[in-house]
């Protein structure tokens, strides 16, 4: 079982948005700056589509949007397209560790 | 464009060796953390270890730690993993993973290499 808390699955219609949230002991990962998330489609690499809590790089689109409130981050896709249908992990990193969480299926119906 | 490309996967028996290697380019390698990051079947991502862009400093997961030594070789743009001391649920995908200098994330990964500890 992970540290981080994630719902095993979310689910939602092409052009909704949907919000997929990453709970932490607050005592294990201090202020819960450090937060990136991770987009994994089946079979292939995870990649990179939140650092810093919000920041998104360049190469990823502006419908992923990320956020944290006390010691739970929060992912949101907005209008939701069928590529986005994959598994996404919250991680928190520090200088010498980093923690997963357990992932999260997204359905697009 | 930032590649890495993993290698020295296969099949070992418990308590078995393997060394895992990483070829990278499209970046200044000396310049970033670099990282292993592993996924057994059907299951989720598990961090194992760092190593600092100079090579000075290591870390490693609780789970690997005293077993799996990372280490890299700044003039040739590649980093390492040896795994000793193997056991069935190392059985995984390794990935190679370029981080950053000095922030805190997981930037680019490499197609990741299988590794099956089974007698």
């Amino acid at each position: 079982q992970s540290a981080l808390t994630q719902p095993r699955s979310v689910s939602g219609s092409p052009g909704q948005s949907v919000t997929i949230s990453c709970t932490g002991a607050r005592s294990d990962f201090g202020p819960f700056e450090f937060v990136s998330w991770y987009q994994q489609h089946p079979g292939k690499a995870p990649k990179l589509i939140i650092y810093d809590v919000s920041q998104r790089p360049s190469r990823v689109p502006d419908r992923f949007s990320g956020s944290k409130s006390g010691n739970t981050a929060s992912l949101t896709i907005s209008g939701l397209q069928t590529e986005d249908e994959a598994e996404y992990f919250c991680c928190v990193g520090t200088f010498t560790t980093y923690v997963f969480g357990g992932g999260t299926m997204v359905t697009v119906l | 464009q930032v590649q890495l490309v993993e290698s020295g996967g296969g099949v070992v028996q418990p308590g078995g060796s393997l060394r895992l290697s990483c070829e990278t380019s499209g970046f200044t390698f000396s310049s970033n953390v670099m990282h292993w990051v592993r996924q057994a079947p059907g299951k989720g991502l598990e961090w194992v270890a760092l190593i600092r862009y100079d090579g000075r400093k290591e870390s490693y997961a609780d789970s690997v730690k005293g077993r799996f030594t990372i280490s890299r070789d700044n003039s040739n743009n590649m980093v390492f993993l040896q795994m000793s001391s193997l056991r069935p649920d190392d059985t995984a995908v390794y990935y190679c993973v370029k981080g950053t200098y000095v922030q805190i994330y997981l930037d680019y990964w490499g197609q990741g290499t299988m590794v099956t500890v089974s007698a």
